[in-house]
């Protein structure tokens, strides 16, 4: 298996502009997770996913911020406008149940101008 | 208060050194534990998990769980610099799939 995509892998954009982070997780696996990493918040939960709906949004820190799954295989996580504090490393994770094996992706580095 | 600490480090050791690792939590609800290890950019990938107090080893890797002190370790033996890395310890609750990760370790072998 190829593991957990997610692409781009690296974003720089200026401030205001819309950003749309995606992710494909593990075939067969019932559960994705979107993560944030920096270096003063450390790695936090935003919004995890079950077959394909939304079970828990509160770590998405503000509307800008949205996360959809249209089916089992894909998932975005969109940010509009975009802010220079967004700059961080999203990753995607994907699990098939069990809540203690997450797999995750490469990340996404995005770099808010 | 952060629901679990840890020591950023960064903490370097010889080659052939036990590593000693160290997180502390502050609920007693939370009943899984992980250790992740995240080499420089690129993504966490799970090491090793308990649900239990006591130890459970894998190879060179030894978790370890004390609930009645909210505490958790994560020991390697015979350290290689292949074993620089940055490790994250992680907690969640029973039936919660949401994780709480420690802030990291980061941890070099020297050759």
């Amino acid at each position: 298996d190829a593991g957990v995509i997610q692409s781009p892998r690296h974003e720089v954009t200026e401030m205001g502009q819309e950003v749309t982070l995606r992710c494909k997780p593990i075939s067969g696996h019932d559960y994705l997770f979107w993560y944030r990493q920096t270096m003063m918040r450390g790695l936090e939960l935003l919004i995890y996913f079950n077959n394909n709906v939304p079970i828990d949004d509160s770590g998405m820190p503000e509307d800008r911020f949205s996360a959809k799954m249209p089916n089992a295989s894909f998932s975005t996580l969109k940010i509009q406008p975009s802010e220079p504090r967004d700059s961080a490393v999203y990753f995607c994770a994907s699990s098939s149940g069990g809540q203690e094996t997450q797999y995750f992706g490469p990340g996404t580095r995005l770099l808010v101008l | 208060q952060k629901e679990v600490e840890q020591d950023p480090g960064p903490l370097s050791v010889p080659e052939g050194a036990i590593v000693s690792l160290n997180c502390t939590y502050s609920n007693s609800a939370f009943q899984y534990f992980m250790w992740y290890r995240q080499y420089s950019r690129k993504g966490p990938e799970l090491l090793m998990y308990t649900y239990s107090s006591g130890n459970k080893e894998d190879g060179r890797f030894t978790a370890q769980v004390d609930k009645s002190s909210k505490y958790i370790s994560l020991f390697i033996r015979d350290s290689q610099p292949s074993d620089s890395a940055t490790y994250l310890c992680a907690i969640s609750r029973s039936n919660d799939y949401k994780l709480s990760f420690g802030a990291g370790t980061t941890v070099t072998v020297r050759a």
